[in-house]
């Protein structure tokens, strides 16, 4: 049981660049989260996935797109990469009914 | 404009003390509120909860006191150790009702240092 899984576990972009951060989680649960790590700024929500086939905006959407694949995989695409989203993002997932969500490892990302 | 604030980003204490962690939040409307732990290169974890019905939640060495007048959460750990020495995010659960599921909004949070 792994829990919450990301890769890649580090990433350095040029700006322009795309790709997509994975997320995998095997404990069945519903909802799922996307989100960033900034110095002094605390865990912000990009998006989040409350069920396979729904998505919707948090707090800093901006840049960012999110597909939910299936029940277990929820990923992050940065279609053209800036440097202010130099960041560490995290993963996580709830199951329904339960505010207390798991968090993946996070990957570290550097846009220059 | 923060929702949910952990004005001190640092707290040093001695171990075996007592360590306290404050938070504060602005919406009254925040039922739920949560204590994650992060070391270093790892992703948060869940420490322990508090429901907005309650003002006290023990689990061990770590004790949550919720004041709802004043907005006011608090971390109590007793005794310090060491390997208590992480950063401490405090969040607030907001429902969304057309969806069944809820967002977690974060503080800043405070790292905390246990000195032996």
């Amino acid at each position: 049981n792994a829990g919450v899984t990301q890769t890649p576990k580090f990433q350095v972009l040029k700006t322009g660049q795309s790709m997509t951060l994975q997320c995998a989680q095997d404990m069945n649960h519903n909802s799922m989260y996307w989100y960033r790590q900034d110095p002094g700024m605390g865990l912000r929500l990009i998006y989040y996935s409350a069920s396979e086939g729904t998505t919707d905006k948090g707090e800093v959407p901006n840049g960012y797109n999110v597909s939910r694949l299936n029940k277990r995989e929820f990923s992050l695409r940065l279609e053209s990469a800036a440097p202010s989203q130099t960041s560490v993002y995290f993963c996580a997932s709830s199951e329904e009914g339960n505010s207390e969500q798991y968090f993946g490892p996070g990957t570290r990302l550097t846009v220059t | 404009d923060q929702q949910v604030k952990q004005n001190s980003p640092s707290l040093s204490v001695q171990e075996g003390r007592i360590s306290i962690l404050n938070c504060d939040y602005t919406n009254s409307m925040f039922d739920y509120f949560l204590w994650y732990k992060k070391y270093p290169a790892e992703g948060p974890t869940f420490l322990i909860s508090i429901s907005s019905i309650k003002d006290k939640n023990e689990d061990g060495r770590f004790t949550v006191f919720l004041n709802k007048s004043a907005k006011h959460l608090s971390l109590h750990i007793v005794p310090s150790q060491p390997g208590d020495s992480a950063v401490y995010f405090c969040a607030a659960s907001t429902w969304v009702r057309s969806y069944n599921t809820d967002k977690l909004i974060f503080g800043t949070g405070t790292r905390l240092q246990v000195f032996p």
